[in-house]
């Protein structure tokens, strides 16, 4: 199957600073990406989608001057988590589809980044 | 936006044991899939079942597909300790959007 990277797989940062997660698609080319954050115990909550050369579509309630993505090529995106505060600690997860475009496809996920601000 | 329920939230077997997870869901959609997690790591794809579809398998893992009650089971028989992590189902909703939406998920704990 495609293989989706994530880097780093964990950060720990003083709260103020801004932390930046990639995303990478290694053997596809996507044009979408999605971004979610995982509480302990929890599922995954949709943050935004990640759209190659345009604008992210943010979810309802998620501060997109708080969390800036960038999808600049069509295998990489970035979050930015900006101003970081202790809440922003959580486990955030990338995923694309498969880029057949056929439908009914999975969703290929990166390893996941734990973000700890101090 | 989250949509999906799963029963129950942690469930803790036997080596050697069947494990059953339900997931129930509210619109309609194209597919449900099944993903495991480990702890602290990235998910993975178990299994797709298609609106259309009733039933599937895949090696120790089965599937089922109820579109008129909106529910979903996930059943793996002669379970290992290494098949202990989180499960999720996620629906891939009707409309186009290629987003899916996750369940709560089942801890599930295979005792050696």
């Amino acid at each position: 199957g495609a293989v989706v990277s994530q880097h780093p797989s964990w950060v720990i940062c003083k709260s103020g600073t801004s932390v930046k997660i990639e995303c990478r698609s290694l053997d596809f080319q996507a044009t979408t990406m999605f971004w979610y954050r995982q509480f302990p115990k929890q599922s995954l909550m949709l943050m935004a989608t990640s759209n190659e050369g345009s604008k992210a579509t943010y979810e309802q309630g998620v501060e997109k001057d708080k969390f800036l993505i960038n999808h600049a090529s069509l295998t990489l995106s970035t979050l930015t988590v900006t101003s970081a505060h202790p809440e922003d600690s959580s486990f955030y997860i990338c995923s694309a589809r498969d880029p057949s475009g056929r439908p009914n496809t999975e969703a290929f996920f990166g390893q996941g980044t734990r973000l700890t601000v101090v | 936006s989250q949509q999906g329920e799963e029963d129950p939230q942690a469930l803790s077997i036997q080596e050697g044991e069947n494990a059953t997870m339900n997931c129930s869901y509210k619109t309609s959609i194209n597919n449900l899939q099944w993903y495991r997690q480990n702890s602290g790591r990235g998910l993975v794809h178990l299994i797709l079942i298609r609106s259309n579809e009733r039933e599937k398998h895949s090696g120790r893992l089965r599937v089922t597909l109820d579109t008129s009650k909106k529910s979903s089971s996930l059943l793996i028989t002669a379970s290992r300790a290494a098949d202990t992590a989180s499960y999720f189902c996620a629906t891939d909703p009707q409309g186009g959007s290629e987003k899916l939406v996750f369940g709560k998920g089942t801890k599930l704990t295979v005792n050696p």
